[in-house]
């Protein structure tokens, strides 16, 4: 299995509500990140986890929760967001130990728009 | 100065033609290089990786790496339509974990 999935791939959610994005891999990679991309714009990283334990949180508010419950899932909560923070969220999983000639693998993405 | 800097483009080339887009940046400590190609409204896939300075080749793709200059480049031979994306550089450097700084990435379209 050479896949990363991600649900739900479009969400619409107001202000006011929580919702979840789900992350999936088998590949046996110990190294997932969350990566937030604008319209033209390159995907931004938001956070790394390795071995399930956070290693990188790039200053992300903190109406975005990560969670990593085994290695193979992440999941990111969603809190009282902003318009600002429609766009499309990508999941990448990869070897821990280097990148070595597979970089990332991303998922499909999550499409969300918040109204 | 950005990290990894791309022309944005749109690059245009006719069918058949070869198809250059450069990135350089700015770490010297930069130590493995990656081009995925993204369609619009879709994720990113990775196309080539190189971390040795030359040529890597791959089909129809090669990727040159070019350390003492900082520059990186993908040729695209007998470009096709379905060629037609946003191509993005990303680097990883030594000490920076796993961790992949994208470029802004080249808009390339291939024509009829």
């Amino acid at each position: 299995d050479t896949e990363v999935t991600q649900t739900p791939k479009h969400l619409v959610m107001g202000m006011t509500n929580k919702k979840s994005l789900k992350c999936e891999q088998h590949m046996g990679h110990r190294a997932m990140y969350w990566y937030k991309q604008k319209a033209k714009k390159p995907p931004e990283l938001m956070f790394v986890y390795s071995y399930e334990k956070l290693s990188i949180n790039e200053s992300v508010p903190s109406r975005f929760s990560p969670e990593c419950p085994n290695s193979s899932l992440l999941n990111l909560h969603l809190h009282a967001l902003q318009p600002e923070d429609s766009a499309l969220y990508l999941c990448a999983s990869s070897h821990e130990q280097g990148l070595g000639n597979y970089g990332y693998t991303f998922g499909s993405g999550t499409r969300l728009t918040v109204v | 100065q950005k990290e990894v800097e791309q022309n944005s483009g749109p690059l245009s080339v006719p069918e058949g033609a070869i198809a250059s887009l450069n990135c350089t940046y700015s770490d010297r400590g930069s130590q493995s290089f990656f081009w995925y190609r993204q369609y619009s409204g879709k994720s990113p896939e990775l196309i080539m990786s190189i971390y040795s300075n030359g040529d890597k080749e791959d089909g129809r793709f090669t990727a040159q790496l070019n350390k003492a200059s900082q520059y990186v480049s993908l040729l695209i031979r007998d470009s096709q339509p379905s060629d037609s994306a946003t191509y993005l550089c990303a680097v990883n450097r030594v000490g920076g974990g796993n961790k992949l700084t994208f470029g802004t990435g080249t808009q390339l379209k291939v024509e009829l």
